[in-house]
């Protein structure tokens, strides 16, 4: 099976500006969650979504927000973008409650 | 209310040496753990998980980890550190029962000495 995909890799944007990450879980699985990755705060969780709804959310601004798709597949927004948002993106998939989280290569972003 | 602390955020050992990274948890219930590896420019991939049951876990790569309720303590050990050990490592842990999100760790990273 193709593991967790993550779209773009690398993505570099400005102040203000708003961004959308994409991911593919692995075929199969209907659970995808979002972790923002910093040197200075580490892994923290930021939302989990499942057959299209959003059940758990972690303490971000509004800024932040996702969405899931029919197929599984997930999106990830923040609007407004500022210098502290630059980060490792990793989304995880998994096929449910109690399962392995299996995550992508990660989303790098850098606002400048 | 969950938490993992990680003791020592960089760890040095020489090739074939043992490997001991720590890792003590608190849970308000009882916990699901794990222990990830992270190497540069990559996702996290799963070394081992304790779930219920043995409390020994083996992983990949040779790595095993021990639950130790007693001292909410989970630490990562291999008896032989290999050169493609060097890497960062976290601890995470989440609850067992519903959508339960997982709780990392700072991370440990570890270099391996030729």
């Amino acid at each position: 099976k193709a593991g967790v995909t993550q779209t773009p890799r690398y993505l570099i944007k400005t102040r203000g500006q708003q961004v959308t990450l994409s991911c593919s879980p692995i075929s199969g699985h209907r659970s995808v969650s979002w972790y923002q990755q910093t040197p200075g705060q580490g892994l923290q969780f930021l939302f989990e979504y499942f057959s299209e709804t959003q059940r758990n959310k972690g303490n971000f601004p509004g800024r932040f927000s996702g969405r899931q798709f029919s197929n599984s597949r997930s999106e990830m927004n923040v609007s407004t973008l500022e210098l502290g948002d630059s980060a490792l993106y990793l989304c995880a998939s998994r096929t449910g409650d109690q399962e392995t989280q299996y995550f992508g290569p990660g989303t790098r972003l850098l606002v400048l | 209310a969950q938490s993992v602390t990680q003791l020592g955020s960089h760890v040095s050992v020489s090739e074939g040496a043992l490997v001991l990274l720590r890792c003590n948890y608190s849970s308000s219930v009882p916990p699901y753990l794990f222990w990830y590896v992270q190497y540069p420019n990559q996702g996290l991939q799963l070394l081992l998980k304790y779930t219920t049951g043995a409390t020994l876990v083996k992983g990949i790569n040779g790595f095993e980890a021990e639950f130790k309720k007693s001292e909410t303590s989970f630490h990562l050990t291999k008896p032989s550190a290999h050169m493609s050990d060097a890497a960062e490592y976290f601890c995470a842990v989440s609850g067992f029962q519903g959508a339960q999100k997982l709780v990392f760790g700072q991370g440990t990273r570890l270099t391996i000495n030729p």
